[in-house]
């Protein structure tokens, strides 16, 4: 059975710091990998996604992801932390196989806050 | 394009009762997602489907079903509501698998 660890419930960072939101994933065969931003009220936003390739994955608002298949990793980062990027990050998984559709697992979710 | 709408955006319900939700996704997705998410369980799929055919099922009650209609939009039923039904409850579009999923601002339920 696929699912996805994120080990931290809240990250708090400094304005301008650097960030990271980490994700460790399990899933047989190749994994589909996504990151997604949830604002208050508000339903989930896309940030990036990792299909194959690079295993630096550059997104939205300037954030990127580290996909490491040795360590079932898939770190969310960011080089200069905004106070507008405080909000609750999911890490996402979609095993390969084509049955599985648009189904993800997702994962518990980390709190970023970022203070001035 | 318009986003993914949902209705109603709030709900209150009482104990046995029933209700159904509504998303109207991105005009050109066919694939139509729903998600639970509560504080304790976070996000759990409920269903896809996919051209009017249900393509996956997640791991709940014959209680939660659902349908979606040849114009794409898609509708959710719950019957004989309990209170652990209260959550926020998410449609997701999407044009085909691996791509992005957008998500609507969801219904929030309340089971009182």
């Amino acid at each position: 059975a696929q699912s996805v660890a994120q080990p931290e419930d809240q990250v708090n960072v400094a304005e301008g710091n650097p960030l990271t939101v980490k994700c460790t994933y399990s899933v047989s065969g190749n994994p589909y990998l996504f990151w997604y931003v949830q604002y208050p009220n508000r339903g989930l936003q896309f940030l990036l996604k990792y299909i194959t390739g690079d295993n630096l994955v550059k997104g939205s608002y300037g954030f990127e992801a580290e996909f490491n298949k040795s360590q079932t990793s898939f770190h969310l980062k960011k080089p200069s932390a905004l106070v507008s990027d405080s909000a609750l990050y999911f890490c996402a998984v979609r095993p390969w196989a084509m049955e599985y559709g648009n189904k993800l697992v997702f994962g518990a979710g980390t709190i970023l806050r970022v203070k001035s | 394009k318009a986003g993914v709408t949902q209705t109603p955006r709030y709900l209150i319900k009482t104990r046995g009762q029933q209700v159904t939700l509504s998303c109207s996704p991105i005009s050109g997705h066919r694939s139509v997602s729903w998600y639970q998410q509560t504080p304790g369980q976070g996000l759990q799929f409920l269903f896809e489907y996919f051209s009017e055919t249900q393509r996956n099922k997640g791991n709940f009650p014959g209680r939660f079903s659902g349908r979606q209609f040849s114009n794409s939009r898609s509708e959710m039923n719950v019957s004989t509501l309990e209170l652990g039904d209260s959550a926020l409850y998410l449609c997701a579009s999407g044009e085909q698998a691996n791509e992005k999923l957008f998500f609507g601002s969801g219904t929030q339920l309340s089971v009182l």
